[in-house]
């Protein structure tokens, strides 16, 4: 989507090593979020983030880390990948909701554990 | 913890036909409501977003109803075409959360 980019699109990475999945955004918006998307599962939210280094856990947070050091930029760790965390990842964007206006996806990033 | 229910699963439709798509939640305290669409291996498209003062919003063929009471929520596709074919996901924000709680979403086939 404009003004949010994700990165990368797609990586494939062995067990117990680290991957950083950026979320970069260009509409200043205040929120920002991780979630992962599973067969069965629909959309859950990993982490998210109310401001620069003022973040929150999600239901699904076991295993990852976030952080915000500028507003534009939310960037999720995998500290030690496992092949459960094979998933596909979405970042949002959320402001001030209006009738017009509530939270904005990334085009996600594929990410495989083997 | 919001529970969000869309039926039916998969749903496979002549074109031109219109049809309802059906979410239920299990809390009322909702703040807003979003449909999203999404296409296989693509991110998700916002169709519409319904506050919780509101009782529908319409944007050309589709017009989505809330009804807060009942935690029920219907999206209406008017003379469906098929590239209206992709899922369709329904997410609640709920009242001082920050967060969306989505349902597994409605696969839509429209057949030529």
């Amino acid at each position: 989507d404009a003004g949010i980019t994700q990165s990368p699109r797609h990586k494939v990475t062995e067990t117990g090593t680290p991957v950083t999945l950026r979320c970069h955004q260009t509409e200043n918006h205040r929120y920002m979020y991780w979630y992962r998307q599973d067969p069965g599962h629909g959309l859950r939210l990993i982490h998210y983030s109310y401001g620069v280094k003022d973040t929150d856990k999600g239901e699904v947070s076991d295993g990852y880390s976030v952080s915000r050091s500028k507003t534009e930029d939310f960037l999720l760790t995998l500290e030690s990948a496992t092949s459960s965390q094979t998933s596909v990842y979405f970042c949002a964007i959320s402001d001030i909701v209006t009738e017009n206006y509530g939270y904005t996806f990334g085009s996600g990033t594929r990410l495989t554990v083997v | 913890k919001q529970e969000v229910t869309q039926i039916p699963a998969a749903l496979s439709v002549p074109e031109g036909e219109n049809l309802v798509l059906n979410c239920s939640f299990t809390d009322s305290a909702i703040y807003n409501l979003q449909w999203f669409r999404q296409d296989p291996g693509k991110g998700l498209t916002s169709l519409l977003l319904i506050q919780s003062s509101q009782r529908e919003q319409t944007s050309g063929r589709l017009n989505a109803s809330l009804d807060k009471s009942s935690g029920r929520s219907t999206l209406y596709i008017a003379a469906s075409q098929p590239g209206d074919s992709a899922t369709y996901l329904c997410a609640v924000e709920g009242a001082g959360a920050n967060n969306l709680f989505f349902g597994t979403g409605t696969r839509l086939t429209v057949i030529p």
